[in-house]
């Protein structure tokens, strides 16, 4: 596709389920982000993916978050037992290498926790 | 720990007027960027600094990067309707390009 696309637009779950979310990267690129934005506040990073190195998990939040990279590129978010601090919305970014090279962001998913 | 300090984080002016949005830190970045986000949107790149007392300019927009890559600003020029936004700057670091550190971003409001 032309950008990051991001599925599903919105998410409403119960307290205490799993969800996945999805990331399609732009075609070619070998780095992918997944950020959190919470009402009111900045991006916080949670996990980066470049081509085929272990991925940096450094901004999970706990072990209930994890996140995969299939065949370098797609990549599914997934929060187990979510609880309503997850309530954000969950960004990805993909760019054609990691650092300095633009990161271009895909619309999020707007989780809220019920 | 929030590393990069924005301010102000709303700024609500009229057409025309110019402003200023700074972002601070303790700590040094390899490079800063800015973006700009609109509701239920990503964030877009506007621009990437990455030498100590940089200077760039985006039309009405100029961006600089302080000489010990600690802290830049945002200056708008004449602001336009179409300004309004989120405007979030973000620090990278050589030992981590691909982990970027947002401010908590400000809020522009530009009424006409």
């Amino acid at each position: 596709g032309a950008g990051v696309s991001q599925s599903p637009s919105n998410k409403v779950t119960e307290k205490g389920k799993d969800v996945e979310l999805r990331c399609d990267p732009i075609s070619g690129h070998t780095a992918l982000y997944w950020y959190r934005q919470s009402l009111g506040q900045g991006l916080e990073f949670l996990i980066y993916f470049q081509g085929n190195s272990a991925p940096d998990k450094s901004g999970l939040p706990s072990d209930r978050f994890s996140a995969e990279r299939t065949g370098g590129s797609v990549s599914t978010l997934t929060i187990q037992r979510t609880q309503q601090e997850d309530s954000a919305v969950y960004l990805c970014a993909s760019s054609l290498a990691g650092g300095r090279t633009e990161a271009f962001f895909g619309q999020g998913t707007r989780l809220t926790v019920v | 720990t929030q590393l990069l300090e924005q301010s102000p984080q709303f700024l609500s002016i009229q057409e025309g007027e110019n402003l200023t949005v700074y972002c601070n830190s303790s700590s040094v970045f390899s490079s800063l960027q800015w973006y700009r986000q609109e509701p239920g949107e990503g964030p877009v790149l506007l621009v990437t600094v990455v030498t100590g007392g940089e200077v760039k300019k985006l039309k009405r927009l100029t961006f600089q990067f302080g000489d010990a890559r600690k802290d830049s600003s945002l200056h708008i020029t004449a602001a336009q309707p179409g300004d309004t936004g989120l405007y979030l700057c973000a620090g990278g670091k050589s030992t981590s390009y691909g982990k970027l550190t947002f401010g908590q971003g400000t809020i522009l409001t530009v009424h006409p």
